[in-house]
């Protein structure tokens, strides 16, 4: 069975201050690992897919990278609108393509 | 081009009622999908429809709940009778080709009281 295991939970930051998020992941073969924005009250929206061991996608202040076993999502002088809940998500090859989710970080930027 | 659309957003009902939550996908998505997620957990799939067929409805968690997509349009998602455990965020997502470019919708939340 596919897992995700996303840590922290919860992270909290001063304006400026740069992080990483984890993404553990289990999969009987990857597809695509995908990160995802949340705000409150809102679905998630996507940021990034990543296919393969080395590659690294970048949009504004977030690097996503990946390994086989875990991607990180690097924030890199974050403002408080950076604040939102982020989610990994992990893709099989063969069957539905269907993604397993993590339980996703809540991050907080204060100003 | 407008978004995934779900209504209502939120939706307070007594145990025992019934509650029938609906999907407006991305026009010209064939791809649409119903998730859910309950307080403290992750988000979890509970189906899949390819235009207006079940491709995929190993996530549905017993027979109360019911999914349909006439005419592959609209789907909707309904509960009958809703229990206490049913509560939570129930997102539906549409793509135009399978297992990628997901956009979702703001989500409904149930909750059953």
């Amino acid at each position: 069975e596919d897992q995700v295991t996303q840590s922290p939970e919860a992270l909290r930051l001063q304006e400026g201050e740069s992080s990483s998020l984890n993404c553990s992941y289990t999969v009987s073969g990857l597809r695509g690992l995908f990160w995802y924005r949340q705000d409150p009250g809102k679905g998630p929206e996507f940021l990034f897919t990543l296919y393969s061991a080395g590659e690294e996608k970048e949009k504004e202040r977030l690097k996503a990278t990946l390994t086989k076993k875990e991607s990180f999502l690097h924030i890199t002088a974050p403002k408080p609108e950076d604040s939102a809940t982020y989610l990994c998500a992990v893709q099989a090859r063969g069957g539905s393509y269907i993604p397993t989710f993590g339980r996703g970080t809540s991050l907080i930027v204060h100003p | 081009e407008a978004g995934v659309t779900q209504f209502p957003s939120h939706s307070v009902i007594e145990k025992g009622q019934t509650v029938t939550l609906r999907c407006d996908p991305i026009s010209g998505h064939d791809n649409l999908y119903w998730y859910r997620r309950v307080m403290g957990k992750e988000i979890k799939f509970l189906l899949h429809f390819v235009k207006e067929s079940k491709q995929d409805e190993s996530g549905m968690p017993n027979n109360r709940f019911l999914a349909e997509r006439t005419g592959g349009t609209y789907s909707t998602l309904k509960v009958q009778p809703a229990e206490l455990e049913d509560s939570g965020v129930y997102f539906c997502a549409s793509s135009q080709e399978g297992g990628y470019g997901y956009t979702f919708g703001s989500g409904t939340r149930l909750t059953v009281v």
